[in-house]
């Protein structure tokens, strides 16, 4: 079974350019999570989706921050214009949603440079 | 809101050795699920244990166990029988037992083995 899939793992672009990026959740994960990593630091919650809707974006800085997860299955996220305290890696998970211990899944992330 | 504490940036362990990554949390609430992530260089999070609040048995997953003190709030993670793969960024990990599903992470230990 795939796992989490996210592109690009690598981006690198000027200030105050745009820039996206791409979730594709495990199949049947009805919840999926978009998280903040800076460099030697715990990940933090961005916004969280049940199915299409996004139900936890109070972290997402609204802004210059913006996502959709159109259907409830692909994700996407999007930051214009960029800054460059935004270099860092993005990381997506999903989790198969109803009562259970939980656990997310997560991929190998993006990682974000601002020049 | 509760914090996920992680006290040791770093810590290093020789290979076939046993080593324990400190883990503590705040809460207000009873029921609540606790996980030990690792994090390779390739960035993919793995979930490595997972222990829920009501369980008064510590989890063991083969060479990994967990040492949960409820009332001390802490979590603390055994690594025996080191192995050069387990090298890697470990990340403890609080999940409240609510519709909220959300995972609040502390902020990593770097561990290293020394062949």
């Amino acid at each position: 079974e795939a796992g989490v899939v996210q592109s690009p793992r690598y981006k690198i672009i000027e200030k105050k350019q745009p820039v996206a990026f791409w979730c594709n959740p495990i199949s049947g994960h009805n919840t999926l999570y978009w998280y903040l990593q800076n460099l030697g630091q715990g990940p933090e919650l961005l916004i969280r989706y049940e199915n299409e809707e996004a139900v936890d974006d109070s972290q997402l800085p609204k802004d210059r921050f913006s996502a959709e997860r159109l259907k409830g299955v692909d994700s996407t996220l999007k930051i214009q214009p960029a800054e460059l305290g935004d270099s860092a890696v993005y990381l997506c998970a999903s989790r198969l949603g109803g009562a259970n211990t939980g656990e997310l899944f997560f991929g190998e992330g993006s990682r974000l440079t601002v020049l | 809101a509760q914090t996920v504490t992680q006290s040791q940036p770093e810590m290093s362990v020789q290979e076939a050795e046993t080593v324990t990554l400190s883990c503590t949390y705040d809460t207000s609430e009873s029921d609540y699920y606790l996980f030990w992530y690792k994090q390779p260089p390739s960035r993919q999070m793995i979930l490595v244990i997972r222990q829920e609040a009501y369980k008064q048995q510590n989890a063991t997953e083969n060479r990994f166990s967990v040492n949960f003190q409820k009332a001390a709030k802490s979590f603390s993670l055994k690594i025996s029988d080191s192995q050069l793969g387990d090298a890697a960024m470990y990340f403890c990990a609080y999940r409240s037992d609510n519709a909220g599903n959300m995972l609040t992470f502390g902020g990593g230990t770097r561990l290293m083995v020394k062949p």
